[in-house]
């Protein structure tokens, strides 16, 4: 079936280091976007990447969309406490209407 | 930004009774919501697709009959949880399609369902 893997589970840094979660399709996705969820909260979307090979930056965040659509990133220069949270990202199928989510990439920074 | 209300926040009932749940969209008109379920320390599990006017579509697995959904008017839909078991108990987020060519998706604040 069309499931979005992601990975690492769970990344514990030093606060000032990078971070880097991955998500990977089996199959090829019409876009794929990112959300972020702080502890207690609700997911908030963060961009959405369609093309083939896109890359969009956010202040300290990169997301990356591969060139077969069937892959992504998000990396996080110079970590920040604020940056804790779960970082999912979901992807769209062709011919679907909800988004698949990636089982989330937990993120804890030490100050 | 979009702006999806959710109510209750919270909620504990009794094994046996009924819950509803509510979502609204504030600020803009949603066609398509979407309802889903999160366990602690997990991933979303959409549980079904409400479009205005028309039928959910539950995702395999769902018991529709279980879990009835209500998408009324275009800035509401909402979801009951029939005969509650504890094994109901979680967070349920309701999100709403934004009208833009993107078509982010706005979430609720989601409400916490206790089932005794």
């Amino acid at each position: 079936g069309q499931q979005v893997m992601q990975i690492p589970q769970y990344q514990h840094v030093q606060e000032g280091e990078d971070f880097t979660t991955y998500c990977n399709s089996s199959t090829t996705l019409s876009n794929i976007q990112w959300y972020k969820q702080r502890p207690g909260g609700h997911p908030v979307f963060l961009i959405q990447l369609v093309k083939s090979g896109e890359v969009k930056k956010q202040k300290r965040l990169t997301f990356q969309f591969g060139e077969a659509k069937k892959n992504s990133s998000l990396h996080i220069t110079a970590t920040q406490t604020t940056d804790v949270g779960t970082y999912f990202c979901a992807g769209l199928y062709t011919g679907r209407r909800a988004l698949t989510f990636g089982s989330g990439t937990r993120l804890q920074v030490q100050p | 930004g979009a702006v999806v209300s959710q109510h209750p926040s919270w909620v504990i009932c009794k094994s046996g009774t009924s819950v509803k749940i509510e979502c609204r969209s504030l600020d803009f008109q949603a066609t398509t919501m979407f309802w889903y379920r999160q366990f602690p320390k997990q991933s979303l599990m959409l549980m079904a697709t409400s479009n205005e006017g028309s039928k959910a579509t539950y995702e395999q697995g769902v018991e529709k009959d279980k879990f009835l959904i209500n998408h009324a008017s275009l800035t509401l839909s909402t979801l009951t949880v029939t005969s509650a078991h504890p094994e109901d108990s979680s967070f349920y987020i309701c999100s709403a399609r934004g009208t833009s060519v993107i078509y982010e998706q706005y979430f609720g604040p989601g409400t916490r369902l206790t089932v005794t």
